[in-house]
């Protein structure tokens, strides 16, 4: 089965900074990954599917990248709803294994 | 607008069984594939289980293989989730969530989930 590892696990950043999240696949996924954000009490909501397509309604200022093993998931300018917990998903094959999480918080 | 509900949270016994069930409006639910996803309180998101569109083809990651039973009903929009021999560590909240591949394609990629139901597991 294919694991995903997430990195940082947590991150501590200020309104209007920039920052990335990355997620690496224990093989070639192609370009199968998805990212979501979740918030405390709620379901997670899907961000970016396919490695850098925003799903509608998604603020541009979040942009994903990556192909193969290696993604990263951007934030250029940190919003306050913007902090909250981060998963990538591999969408290759099932199971469709998660990252640990990499929780965002207000610096 | 697409609506996943799902059934209230439970307490169940160890070594007891569960289901839980998730009714689905809003879209064409004999379209879709589906999924069931658990997150431990505090953790991360850890993928269940998947079913086709038709429920033909099931998915289980291993560490639920032969304890855990998907299965839908299209007639009534309705999926579900049933645990056997119930552990402390089954303890956590699941969510069911659509997949968003068209024609019955399996995308794993969930677009859509439900609010969750807890389930605690105490004697």
């Amino acid at each position: 089965d294919i694991q995903m590892t997430q990195s940082p696990s947590s991150l501590s950043a200020a309104v209007g900074d920039r920052v990335s999240i990355t997620c690496r696949a224990s093989q070639n996924i192609d370009i199968y990954l998805n990212w979501y954000q979740q918030k405390p009490g709620k379901a997670p909501k899907l961000l970016i599917h396919v490695a850098s397509a925003l799903e509608s309604g998604v603020p541009s200022r979040f942009s994903g990248s990556g192909s193969g093993t290696d993604f990263t998931l951007t934030i250029s300018s940190l919003q306050p709803e913007d902090f909250a917990t981060y998963y990538c998903q591999q969408s290759y094959s099932p199971p469709g294994a998660f990252g640990q999480g990499t929780r965002l918080d207000i610096k | 607008e697409v609506q996943l509900v799902q059934s209230g949270g439970v307490v169940v016994k160890p070594g007891g069984t569960l289901r839980v069930s998730c009714e689905a409006s809003g879209f064409a639910f004999d379209e879709k594939a589906m999924h069931w996803v658990r997150q431990v309180p505090g953790k991360g998101l850890e993928w269940l289980s998947s079913i086709s569109w038709d429920g033909g083809t099931t998915d289980y990651t291993d560490s639920v293989k032969g304890r855990f039973t998907i299965s839908r009903d299209n007639t009534k929009s309705s999926l579900f989730l049933q645990v056997d021999s119930l552990t402390f560590e089954d303890t956590g909240f699941y969510y069911c969530a659509k997949d968003t591949g068209n024609l019955g394609e399996l995308s794993l990629t969930l677009d859509h989930w439900g609010q969750g139901t807890l389930v605690t597991v105490s004697a």
